[in-house]
């Protein structure tokens, strides 16, 4: 069945270390997305991809750095440098935007990673 | 830069009644695609509907249907016969179509909507 797959589904973290969020998707999707929500808060956008080996900063990019190697996959990585990291991470992909209509984001069931 | 507003945080509907989230939006941009997501318990996104710009028609699927505003940019679901199952967070969500890439998706904040049995 075609999806996009987070994995872990919860994940532990101590102070200081850095943490790699995987996510793959076998929809053959050119964009690929990383959001964090936060307890009653709307999805922030942190990292976006359109083709391999390219991709975009979002909004709240500090602390997180990603990769986009192969087109299945953009991991995400939360370096110690991001203060507040305990969150949930969602990672979603999409068609390129075009007038055939199909161009909504399909969601991986998304990480909650908490910092212990 | 393109950001969405959703003015309700939280809203309330009694069951098999009628109930309209509002979201407006701000862009520069003529030609993109605004969608409503719903959130239930479980936390997995699920596309309720979507509204091509260029398309003046308004959407609709079942019991969920927009009321789109170009002008105003203005972009408001309304779920009628509301159901149990309907209670989540919604989300709206605006892209605009680039044959640059760059396809920024962004989201408001959200609206908790609880149905009263």
């Amino acid at each position: 069945d075609g999806g996009i797959t987070q994995s872990p589904k919860y994940l532990f973290r101590k102070e200081g270390q850095n943490v790699t969020l995987s996510c793959e998707q076998n929809l053959n999707h050119d964009a690929m997305y990383w959001y964090r929500q936060d307890p009653g808060q709307g999805l922030r956008l942190i990292y976006y991809s359109q083709i391999v080996n390219d991709f975009q900063k979002g909004d709240i990019a500090e602390g997180y750095s990603v990769s986009r190697e192969k087109k299945e996959s953009f991991p995400l990585t939360v370096t110690s440098a991001q203060k507040n990291p305990t969150a949930f991470y969602l990672c979603a992909s999409s068609m390129r935007g075009d007038r055939t209509g199909n161009t909504e984001a399909f969601f991986g069931q998304g990480t909650r990673l908490t910092v212990v | 830069a393109q950001t969405v507003t959703q003015s309700q945080p939280e809203m309330s509907v009694q069951e098999a009644e009628t109930v309209t989230l509002s979201c407006t939006y701000d862009t520069s941009e003529s030609d993109y695609y605004l969608f409503w997501y719903k959130q239930p318990p479980s936390r997995q996104m699920i596309l309720v509907i979507r509204q091509e710009a260029y398309k003046q028609q308004n959407a609709t699927e079942n019991r969920f249907s927009v009321n789109f505003q170009k002008a105003a940019k203005s972009f408001s679901l309304k779920i009628s016969d509301s159901q149990l199952g309907d209670a989540a967070m919604y989300f709206c969500a605006y892209r605009y179509i680039s044959n640059f890439g760059n396809e920024k998706l962004t989201f408001g904040t959200g609206t908790r909507l609880t149905i009263i049995p």
